[in-house]
């Protein structure tokens, strides 16, 4: 069982090139997100949706665009990458998002901008 | 806003040792869950444990366990019979609202044998 998947594992982009982050899960969740991890500062939601066709913005959303056409996937979009978006990667997804349900993670993307 | 704590940002034990990581929360809901997340240097997530607030009863995993105090907001973890394959981060998190997934900051923690 895949779980949740990300893809890349590492990327390196120069100031103002654009790249999408894929994420993929297979357990028919409802719910995904995404995080960004940066020294010292745990793990900060950046975008999240809650069924196909919906996506509402987390704590650090500017310079960051999602969609979500699929339930099984939840791309993140860099348009103009700013060394500021370097950072560790993690998409996640859970059932519902609901209170009491447990989010599972992807193992994250590393990237770094120049 | 809603935040989770953790002020021990390191910690070190002898292999077979006990080891206890703090973590506070503030919340104004009744009823939510809060998590234990393991992340080895793999940086995989890895959930350790969970405690649903209205549960009197402290979970446990096999050497995992928690010390939940809903009055001082507290969620430790225990681990015991601690072994080389805990070394990791460990993250302390709540669910806020119905949502969001709100982590503290992180304890590195080291095993040495």
């Amino acid at each position: 069982n895949a779980g949740v998947t990300q893809t890349p594992k590492f990327q390196v982009l120069k100031t103002g090139q654009s790249m999408t982050l894929q994420c993929a899960q297979d357990m028919n969740h409802e719910y995904m997100s995404w995080y960004r991890q940066d020294p010292g500062m745990g793990l900060r939601l950046i975008h999240y949706s809650v069924g196909a066709g919906i996506t509402d913005q987390g704590e650090v959303p500017n310079g960051y665009n999602v969609s979500r056409s699929t339930t099984e996937d939840f791309p993140l979009r860099l348009l103009s990458a700013a060394p500021s978006q370097t950072s560790v990667y993690f998409c996640a997804s859970s059932q519902t998002g609901g209170r009491t349900d447990t989010q599972y993670f992807g193992p994250g993307t590393r990237l770094t901008v120049l | 806003a809603q935040t989770v704590t953790q002020s021990q940002p390191e910690m070190s034990v002898q292999e077979a040792e006990t080891v206890t990581l703090s973590c506070t929360y503030d919340t104004s809901e009744s009823n939510y869950y809060l998590f234990w997340y393991k992340q080895p240097p793999s940086r995989q997530m890895i959930l350790v444990i969970r405690q649903e607030a209205y549960k009197q009863q402290n979970a446990t995993e096999n050497r995992f366990s928690v010390n939940f105090q809903k009055a001082a907001k507290s969620f430790s973890l225990k681990i015991s019979d601690s072994q080389l394959g805990d070394t990791a981060m460990y993250f302390c998190a709540q669910i806020q609202g119905a949502q969001k997934l709100v982590f503290g900051q992180g304890t590195r923690l080291t095993i040495n044998p």
